[in-house]
């Protein structure tokens, strides 16, 4: 069975930077691509980025309101997955989810929050 | 970016009813879409992908179609596990992106 399990979040000042990891088990982590989804309490989903897998070079794709300050990377032989968030404004506010990604994400962390405020 | 368009964005309905959620995208994506359903409190999990192929685990009321731009998910009989709100999420082209969300409640 996939599990996913996200440890890292809490609360930053603006300008500050955070680290996200993702615990991956139940299934060969290093052949899936791994991604990150955040949502804002009580508003819809958003697509933050995803790292793709070995064959894929292990490249990796990010949404515009993160892109130059949200970096994604993978440590196959750990089965981890990290999201490293610097440069963090208010709005990224949210509860940020680690997702098995083939394009559709088929399976999904419980979710951790990441509040930044002053 | 391709922008998905979901109605109603809330339903409420009887247990035993059809019901029907669209999304229309903003660009032709073939088939590469995907639902989610997400409860409160909890992760989503994937109900629909390739806008029509059940996802593991999924009760077989839940069905999807269409192509391009519209797409449909349908609950043929409604459940009270069913109370949710329903994503669906494109996968042709970066920046991957998501409905506004439907929820449905039961009455």
């Amino acid at each position: 069975e996939v599990h996913l399990v996200e440890s890292g979040g809490g609360l930053v000042k603006p300008g500050g930077s955070l680290r996200l990891s993702c615990a991956a088990s139940g299934f060969i982590s290093s052949d899936a691509w791994m991604g990150w989804v955040r949502q804002v309490p009580g508003k819809g989903l958003e697509w933050v980025g995803h790292i793709k897998n070995k064959i894929a070079n292990e490249a990796t794709d990010y949404a515009a309101p993160v892109k130059g300050r949200f970096t994604i990377s993978r440590d196959n032989l750990r089965n981890t997955v990290t999201l490293h968030m610097t440069s963090l404004k208010i709005e990224d506010t949210a509860v940020y989810f680690c997702t098995k990604a083939s394009g559709s994400f088929d399976s999904w962390g419980q979710g951790i929050l990441v509040s930044v405020s002053s | 970016d391709i922008q998905m368009t979901q109605s109603p964005s809330t339903l409420s309905a009887s247990v035993g009813d059809r019901v029907t959620i669209t999304c229309r995208a903003s660009q032709r994506i073939s088939r590469w879409l995907a639902w989610y359903q997400q409860k409160p409190g909890k992760a989503p999990s994937l109900l629909i992908y390739m806008a029509s192929k059940v996802g593991s685990g999924v009760p077989l009321r839940f069905s999807g179609g269409g192509s391009e731009t519209e797409f449909t998910l349908t609950i043929s009989s409604l459940q009270p596990d069913d109370s949710a709100t329903y994503y669906c999420q494109q996968y042709n082209s970066y920046p991957l992106t998501f409905g506004g969300g439907t929820k449905v409640d039961i009455k």
